[in-house]
């Protein structure tokens, strides 16, 4: 069976620091990967989706970036982290075939990021 | 822009009681319509889901109605249970070429006992 697994859970980081969350995912192969923030009130927000390895679509211009170095694993970074990068951010997957359309997607249990 | 708007933001339903969330869509291309739902600290997860051609679909307590006319659907959750109490995100797929999920903004859905 498919697992996801997304770390850390939480992660309280100062301003201006930099960020690496790292998502992996097991018994699939050749996933479309996607990471998501998630803000009060603001529902999910999609950042970046990647339909294979190298190849990275950003949704929103911001202070963030991801790559995906390996098949099922998909990295999101910051180099200087703002106040404004706080909140929920959730890895998830669905079935590839080399386009980012899906009907399904499996997310991540999250990491909650505090900047301060 | 916002493509999928959903209302309400929040509800409160007695133990029993139907819980009703809609969502009205944009874009005539979509043609894929889940519902997921969210525990707190957890990750969504698909609850149900429908497509245009047919207009409820239900799965043990859920369903889902959609009235492509009106570009509406809503989810109807019966005999609401504290369990329930959830976030409910509903969202919208075009299945051609380069497509990902637009998903509304969520209900806060409290079931009180």
């Amino acid at each position: 069976s498919q697992t996801i697994h997304q770390w850390p859970a939480t992660l309280v980081q100062p301003v201006g620091s930099p960020l690496s969350l790292e998502c992996t995912v097991e018994g699939t192969s050749n996933p479309n990967l996607y990471w998501y923030r998630q803000a009060a009130g603001r529902g999910l927000q999609l950042l970046f989706y990647s339909v294979g390895i190298g190849q990275i679509s950003s949704e929103v211009p911001q202070n963030l970036s991801a790559s995906r170095p390996q098949d099922r694993q998909f990295i999101l970074s910051s180099k200087k982290l703002l106040l404004s990068d706080s909140g929920f951010y959730l890895c998830a997957w669905s079935t590839g075939q080399g386009t980012p359309t899906n009907e399904k997607l499996f997310f991540g249990s999250g990491t909650q990021l505090s900047v301060l | 822009q916002q493509q999928v708007k959903q209302s309400p933001q929040s509800l409160i339903v007695q133990k029993g009681g139907i819980s009703i969330i809609n969502c009205a869509y944009e874009n005539t291309a979509f043609d894929y319509f889940p519902w997921y739902q969210q525990f707190p600290g957890k990750g969504p997860a698909l609850l149900i889901a429908i497509r245009p051609d047919v207009s409820e679909k239900k799965e043990g307590r859920f369903t889902i109605s959609f009235n492509k006319s009106a570009k509406q659907f809503s989810l109807h959750i019966m005999d609401s249970q504290p369990g329930d109490s959830a976030t409910y995100f509903c969202a919208a797929l075009m299945n051609s070429g380069y497509s990902t999920l637009t998903f509304g903004k969520g209900t806060m859905l409290l079931v009180s006992p």
